[in-house]
């Protein structure tokens, strides 16, 4: 089955930078686009990035372009994000998504909290 | 990408209806026919229950159904269940290969 697995987060300082993972199995993993999808503390989603399947286009919300890189190792069935600068916003947890079909997201992962404290 | 418009609860007894509605624009909702839905209960990651406005994944009980009209889309539940309890989000294709969730809606089963 389908499984997506999220790690890399923690408690980081204000202003440093982490890198999430997301490693896939049960799927054929350079078929699909995947997603980064956050939740703040008792919030709702939001949609962070996509890259496609064999990672040539990268896609971003405007609250994180600039600051946040998507990438993939198909060799290595992982998803990666890179978070730079962290604030307190980028406190939430992140969620791996697989994109579907059309536009949406069909399989999850549990999530990896990240907390912006000093 | 401002986030879709939902309300921020609803609730309805054992066995009853519910309708969850998601408001955006002609930007998103209206512009797309790529209205999909998610149910995530308390402390968990969420589910995919609808996509592409109306159609319904397998293993989705057909007690969950969707629509769509100009810029607002809407969730029904009938014949509520007590696992139904979760919160519901609605997202919607923004274009340019970007995506907007709704704020989520608390569904209480009474």
């Amino acid at each position: 089955q389908v499984q997506l697995v999220e790690s890399g987060g923690g408690v980081v300082q204000p202003g440093r930078s982490l890198r999430l993972s997301c490693a896939a199995s049960g799927f054929t993993f350079n078929y699909y686009a995947i997603n980064w999808v956050r939740q703040a503390p008792g919030k709702g989603l939001e949609w962070v990035a996509q890259t496609s399947n064999d990672g040539s286009n990268k896609f971003y919300a405007d609250s994180v372009k600039g600051r946040f890189t998507i990438s993939r190792d198909n060799s290595k069935n992982t998803l990666y994000l890179q978070i730079n600068t962290l604030s307190d916003e980028d406190t939430a947890v992140y969620y791996c998504a697989r994109a579907g079909a059309s536009p949406y997201f069909d399989s999850w992962g549990q999530g990896t909290l990240v907390t912006v404290s000093s | 990408q401002s986030a879709l418009t939902q309300p921020r609860s609803v609730s309805g007894s054992p066995g009853q209806s519910v309708t969850i509605s998601c408001t955006g624009s002609s930007s998103d909702v209206g512009g797309y026919h790529y209205v999909s839905w998610y149910q995530q209960p308390p402390g968990k990651a969420p589910k995919l229950m609808i996509y592409d406005v109306s159609q319904r994944p397998s293993g989705v009980p057909d007690r969950f159904s969707a629509s769509k009209s100009g810029n607002t889309a809407s969730l029904t539940i009938s014949g509520l269940q007590a696992e139904d309890e979760a919160d519901y989000y609605c997202c919607s294709y923004a274009g340019s290969y970007t995506f907007v969730f709704g704020g989520g809606t608390k569904l209480t089963v009474l």
